[in-house]
């Protein structure tokens, strides 16, 4: 595709309920971001994937989080028992290797009641 | 560790008139600074960059920046704002010797006035 894709645009679920946000980066970019926009916040680094090496977790804020990349591409971002602190737009970013221009998706908007 | 400050959460300024948005980092060496913005429903949008070489630098829609090392500071300015400016806009930081790592400033929500 053109851009980086994001799925589902929009998640509402219910406390306690496990989730998966998917992102497609462009086409040929090997890293691959997630970063979470709380309201009224600014974007908080989540992880990083750069080609083969090992993804760099440093941000993810607990163990219900994780997120794998398959084959290069497409990434998935999972939180278990979802909490209603994690309410927030979830954004996905590419880039080439060793280029520093970040695309960003639109993201996806999570809701836990 | 790196970090953005921008000390304006909101600011409203007329259409026509100057804008100036104001980013402060802390970063051990030569930091790669960039300026987002994001509009509503939309996804992030670079507006500019700095790397290295001239230290004011021109962006998309009329946007320019200076980095100025002394005051590690990276203010984004436009000379005259347009309705279609109004957004929130995010300064980062970036240290590309570990890969595309960047750290965002919490944004400035600009507001524009007829």
């Amino acid at each position: 595709g053109a851009g980086v894709s994001q799925s589902p645009s929009n998640k509402v679920t219910e406390k306690g309920k496990d989730v998966e946000l998917r992102c497609d980066p462009i086409s040929g970019h090997t890293a691959l971001y997630w970063y979470r926009q709380s309201l009224g916040q600014g974007l908080e680094f989540l992880i990083y994937f750069q080609g083969n090496s090992a993804p760099d977790k440093s941000g993810l804020p607990s163990d219900r989080f994780s997120a794998e990349r398959t084959g290069g591409s497409v990434s998935t971002l999972t939180i278990q028992r979802t909490q209603q602190e994690d309410s927030a737009v979830y954004l996905c970013a590419s880039s080439l290797a060793g280029n520093e221009k970040l695309f960003f998706g639109s993201g996806t908007q999570l809701s836990v009641l | 560790a790196q970090s953005v400050t921008q000390p304006d959460i909101h600011i409203t300024v007329s259409e026509g008139a100057s804008l100036e948005l104001r980013c402060n980092y802390s970063y051990g060496a030569t930091p790669y600074l960039f300026w987002y913005v994001q509009s509503p429903g939309q996804g992030l949008q670079l507006l500019l960059k700095y790397f290295s070489g001239d230290t004011l630098v021109q962006g998309i829609k009329g946007f320019e920046a200076e980095f100025k090392r002394s005051q590690s500071s990276f203010n984004l300015r436009k000379p005259s704002v347009h309705w279609s400016d109004a957004a929130e806009y995010f300064c980062a930081v970036g240290a590309f010797n570990a890969g595309n790592m960047l750290t965002f400033g919490g944004g400035t929500r600009l507001m524009v006035k007829p």
